[in-house]
């Protein structure tokens, strides 16, 4: 079973629709979350770091719940360039580094269409 | 945000020769970088972590001897591709960690081995 697990998509949304990603991590012994996004041959950006009372940045929502293991990602409002590859990212509890390792879903790839 | 950076942006090499990659931090002082690498159409994998003053620590399957990795300064880590063949053909991403929970990426170096 993979570390993280993301639809991979693609998911190709009308401009102004709302989107969710999902995103489940196998070691409970994870300790921070994050969203990132990754454009075409460009390296990752911070979105948002994601808690377990859930957090919003303007149309960004972000969703932890620990007992299932679960992430989500909610996108409100979409705009054209919110088209990228979102990658769930979980801190701590690798299989073989210690706290500090950050690992990466495959991502998931939304395009929004005019 | 912080700035990382990366260079060369992009090589093309022979096979056989080796190639260094410069990752440093530009406003801040990062005490430990990461090296991911990317093949396309997958996630960033953790290649090693590489600590200021001391040696690299690898992840599993990475081989240390191959991909050399110097952490000479607080603010310039260099990876080493040693004697590249065409499957070291990937798209390496360095990053360095500023405080606890935050990693800022380099924007890549895309590495083709002819």
């Amino acid at each position: 079973r993979k570390e993280v697990e993301q639809d991979p998509g693609p998911f190709n949304v009308p401009e102004g629709a709302t989107v969710a990603f999902n995103c489940t991590y196998s070691n409970s012994a994870s300790q921070s979350f994050f969203w990132y996004r990754q454009d075409c041959r460009k390296e990752p950006k911070l979105l948002m770091s994601v808690y377990s009372s859930g957090n919003e940045d303007g149309r960004f929502t972000a969703q932890l719940n620990r007992a299932s293991q679960y992430i989500s990602l909610l996108i409100r409002d979409s705009k054209l360039s919110d088209s990228a590859t979102y990658l769930c990212v979980v801190k701590g509890g690798g299989s073989n580094f210690g706290n500090e390792k950050l690992t990466f879903g495959t991502g998931t790839r939304l395009t929004i269409i005019p | 945000g912080a700035v990382v950076s990366q260079h060369p942006s992009w090589v093309i090499c022979k096979s056989g020769t080796s190639v260094k990659i410069e990752c440093r931090s530009l406003d801040f002082q990062a005490t430990t970088m990461f090296w991911y690498r990317q093949f396309p159409k997958q996630s960033l994998m953790l290649m090693a972590t590489s600590n200021e003053g001391s040696k690299a620590t690898y992840e599993q399957g990475v081989e240390k001897d191959k991909f050399l990795i110097n952490h000479a300064s607080l603010t310039l880590s260099t990876l080493t591709v040693t004697s590249a063949h065409p499957e070291d053909s990937s798209f390496y991403i360095c990053s360095a960690e500023q405080g606890k929970d935050t990693q800022y990426f380099g924007p890549g170096t895309r590495l083709t081995v002819l």
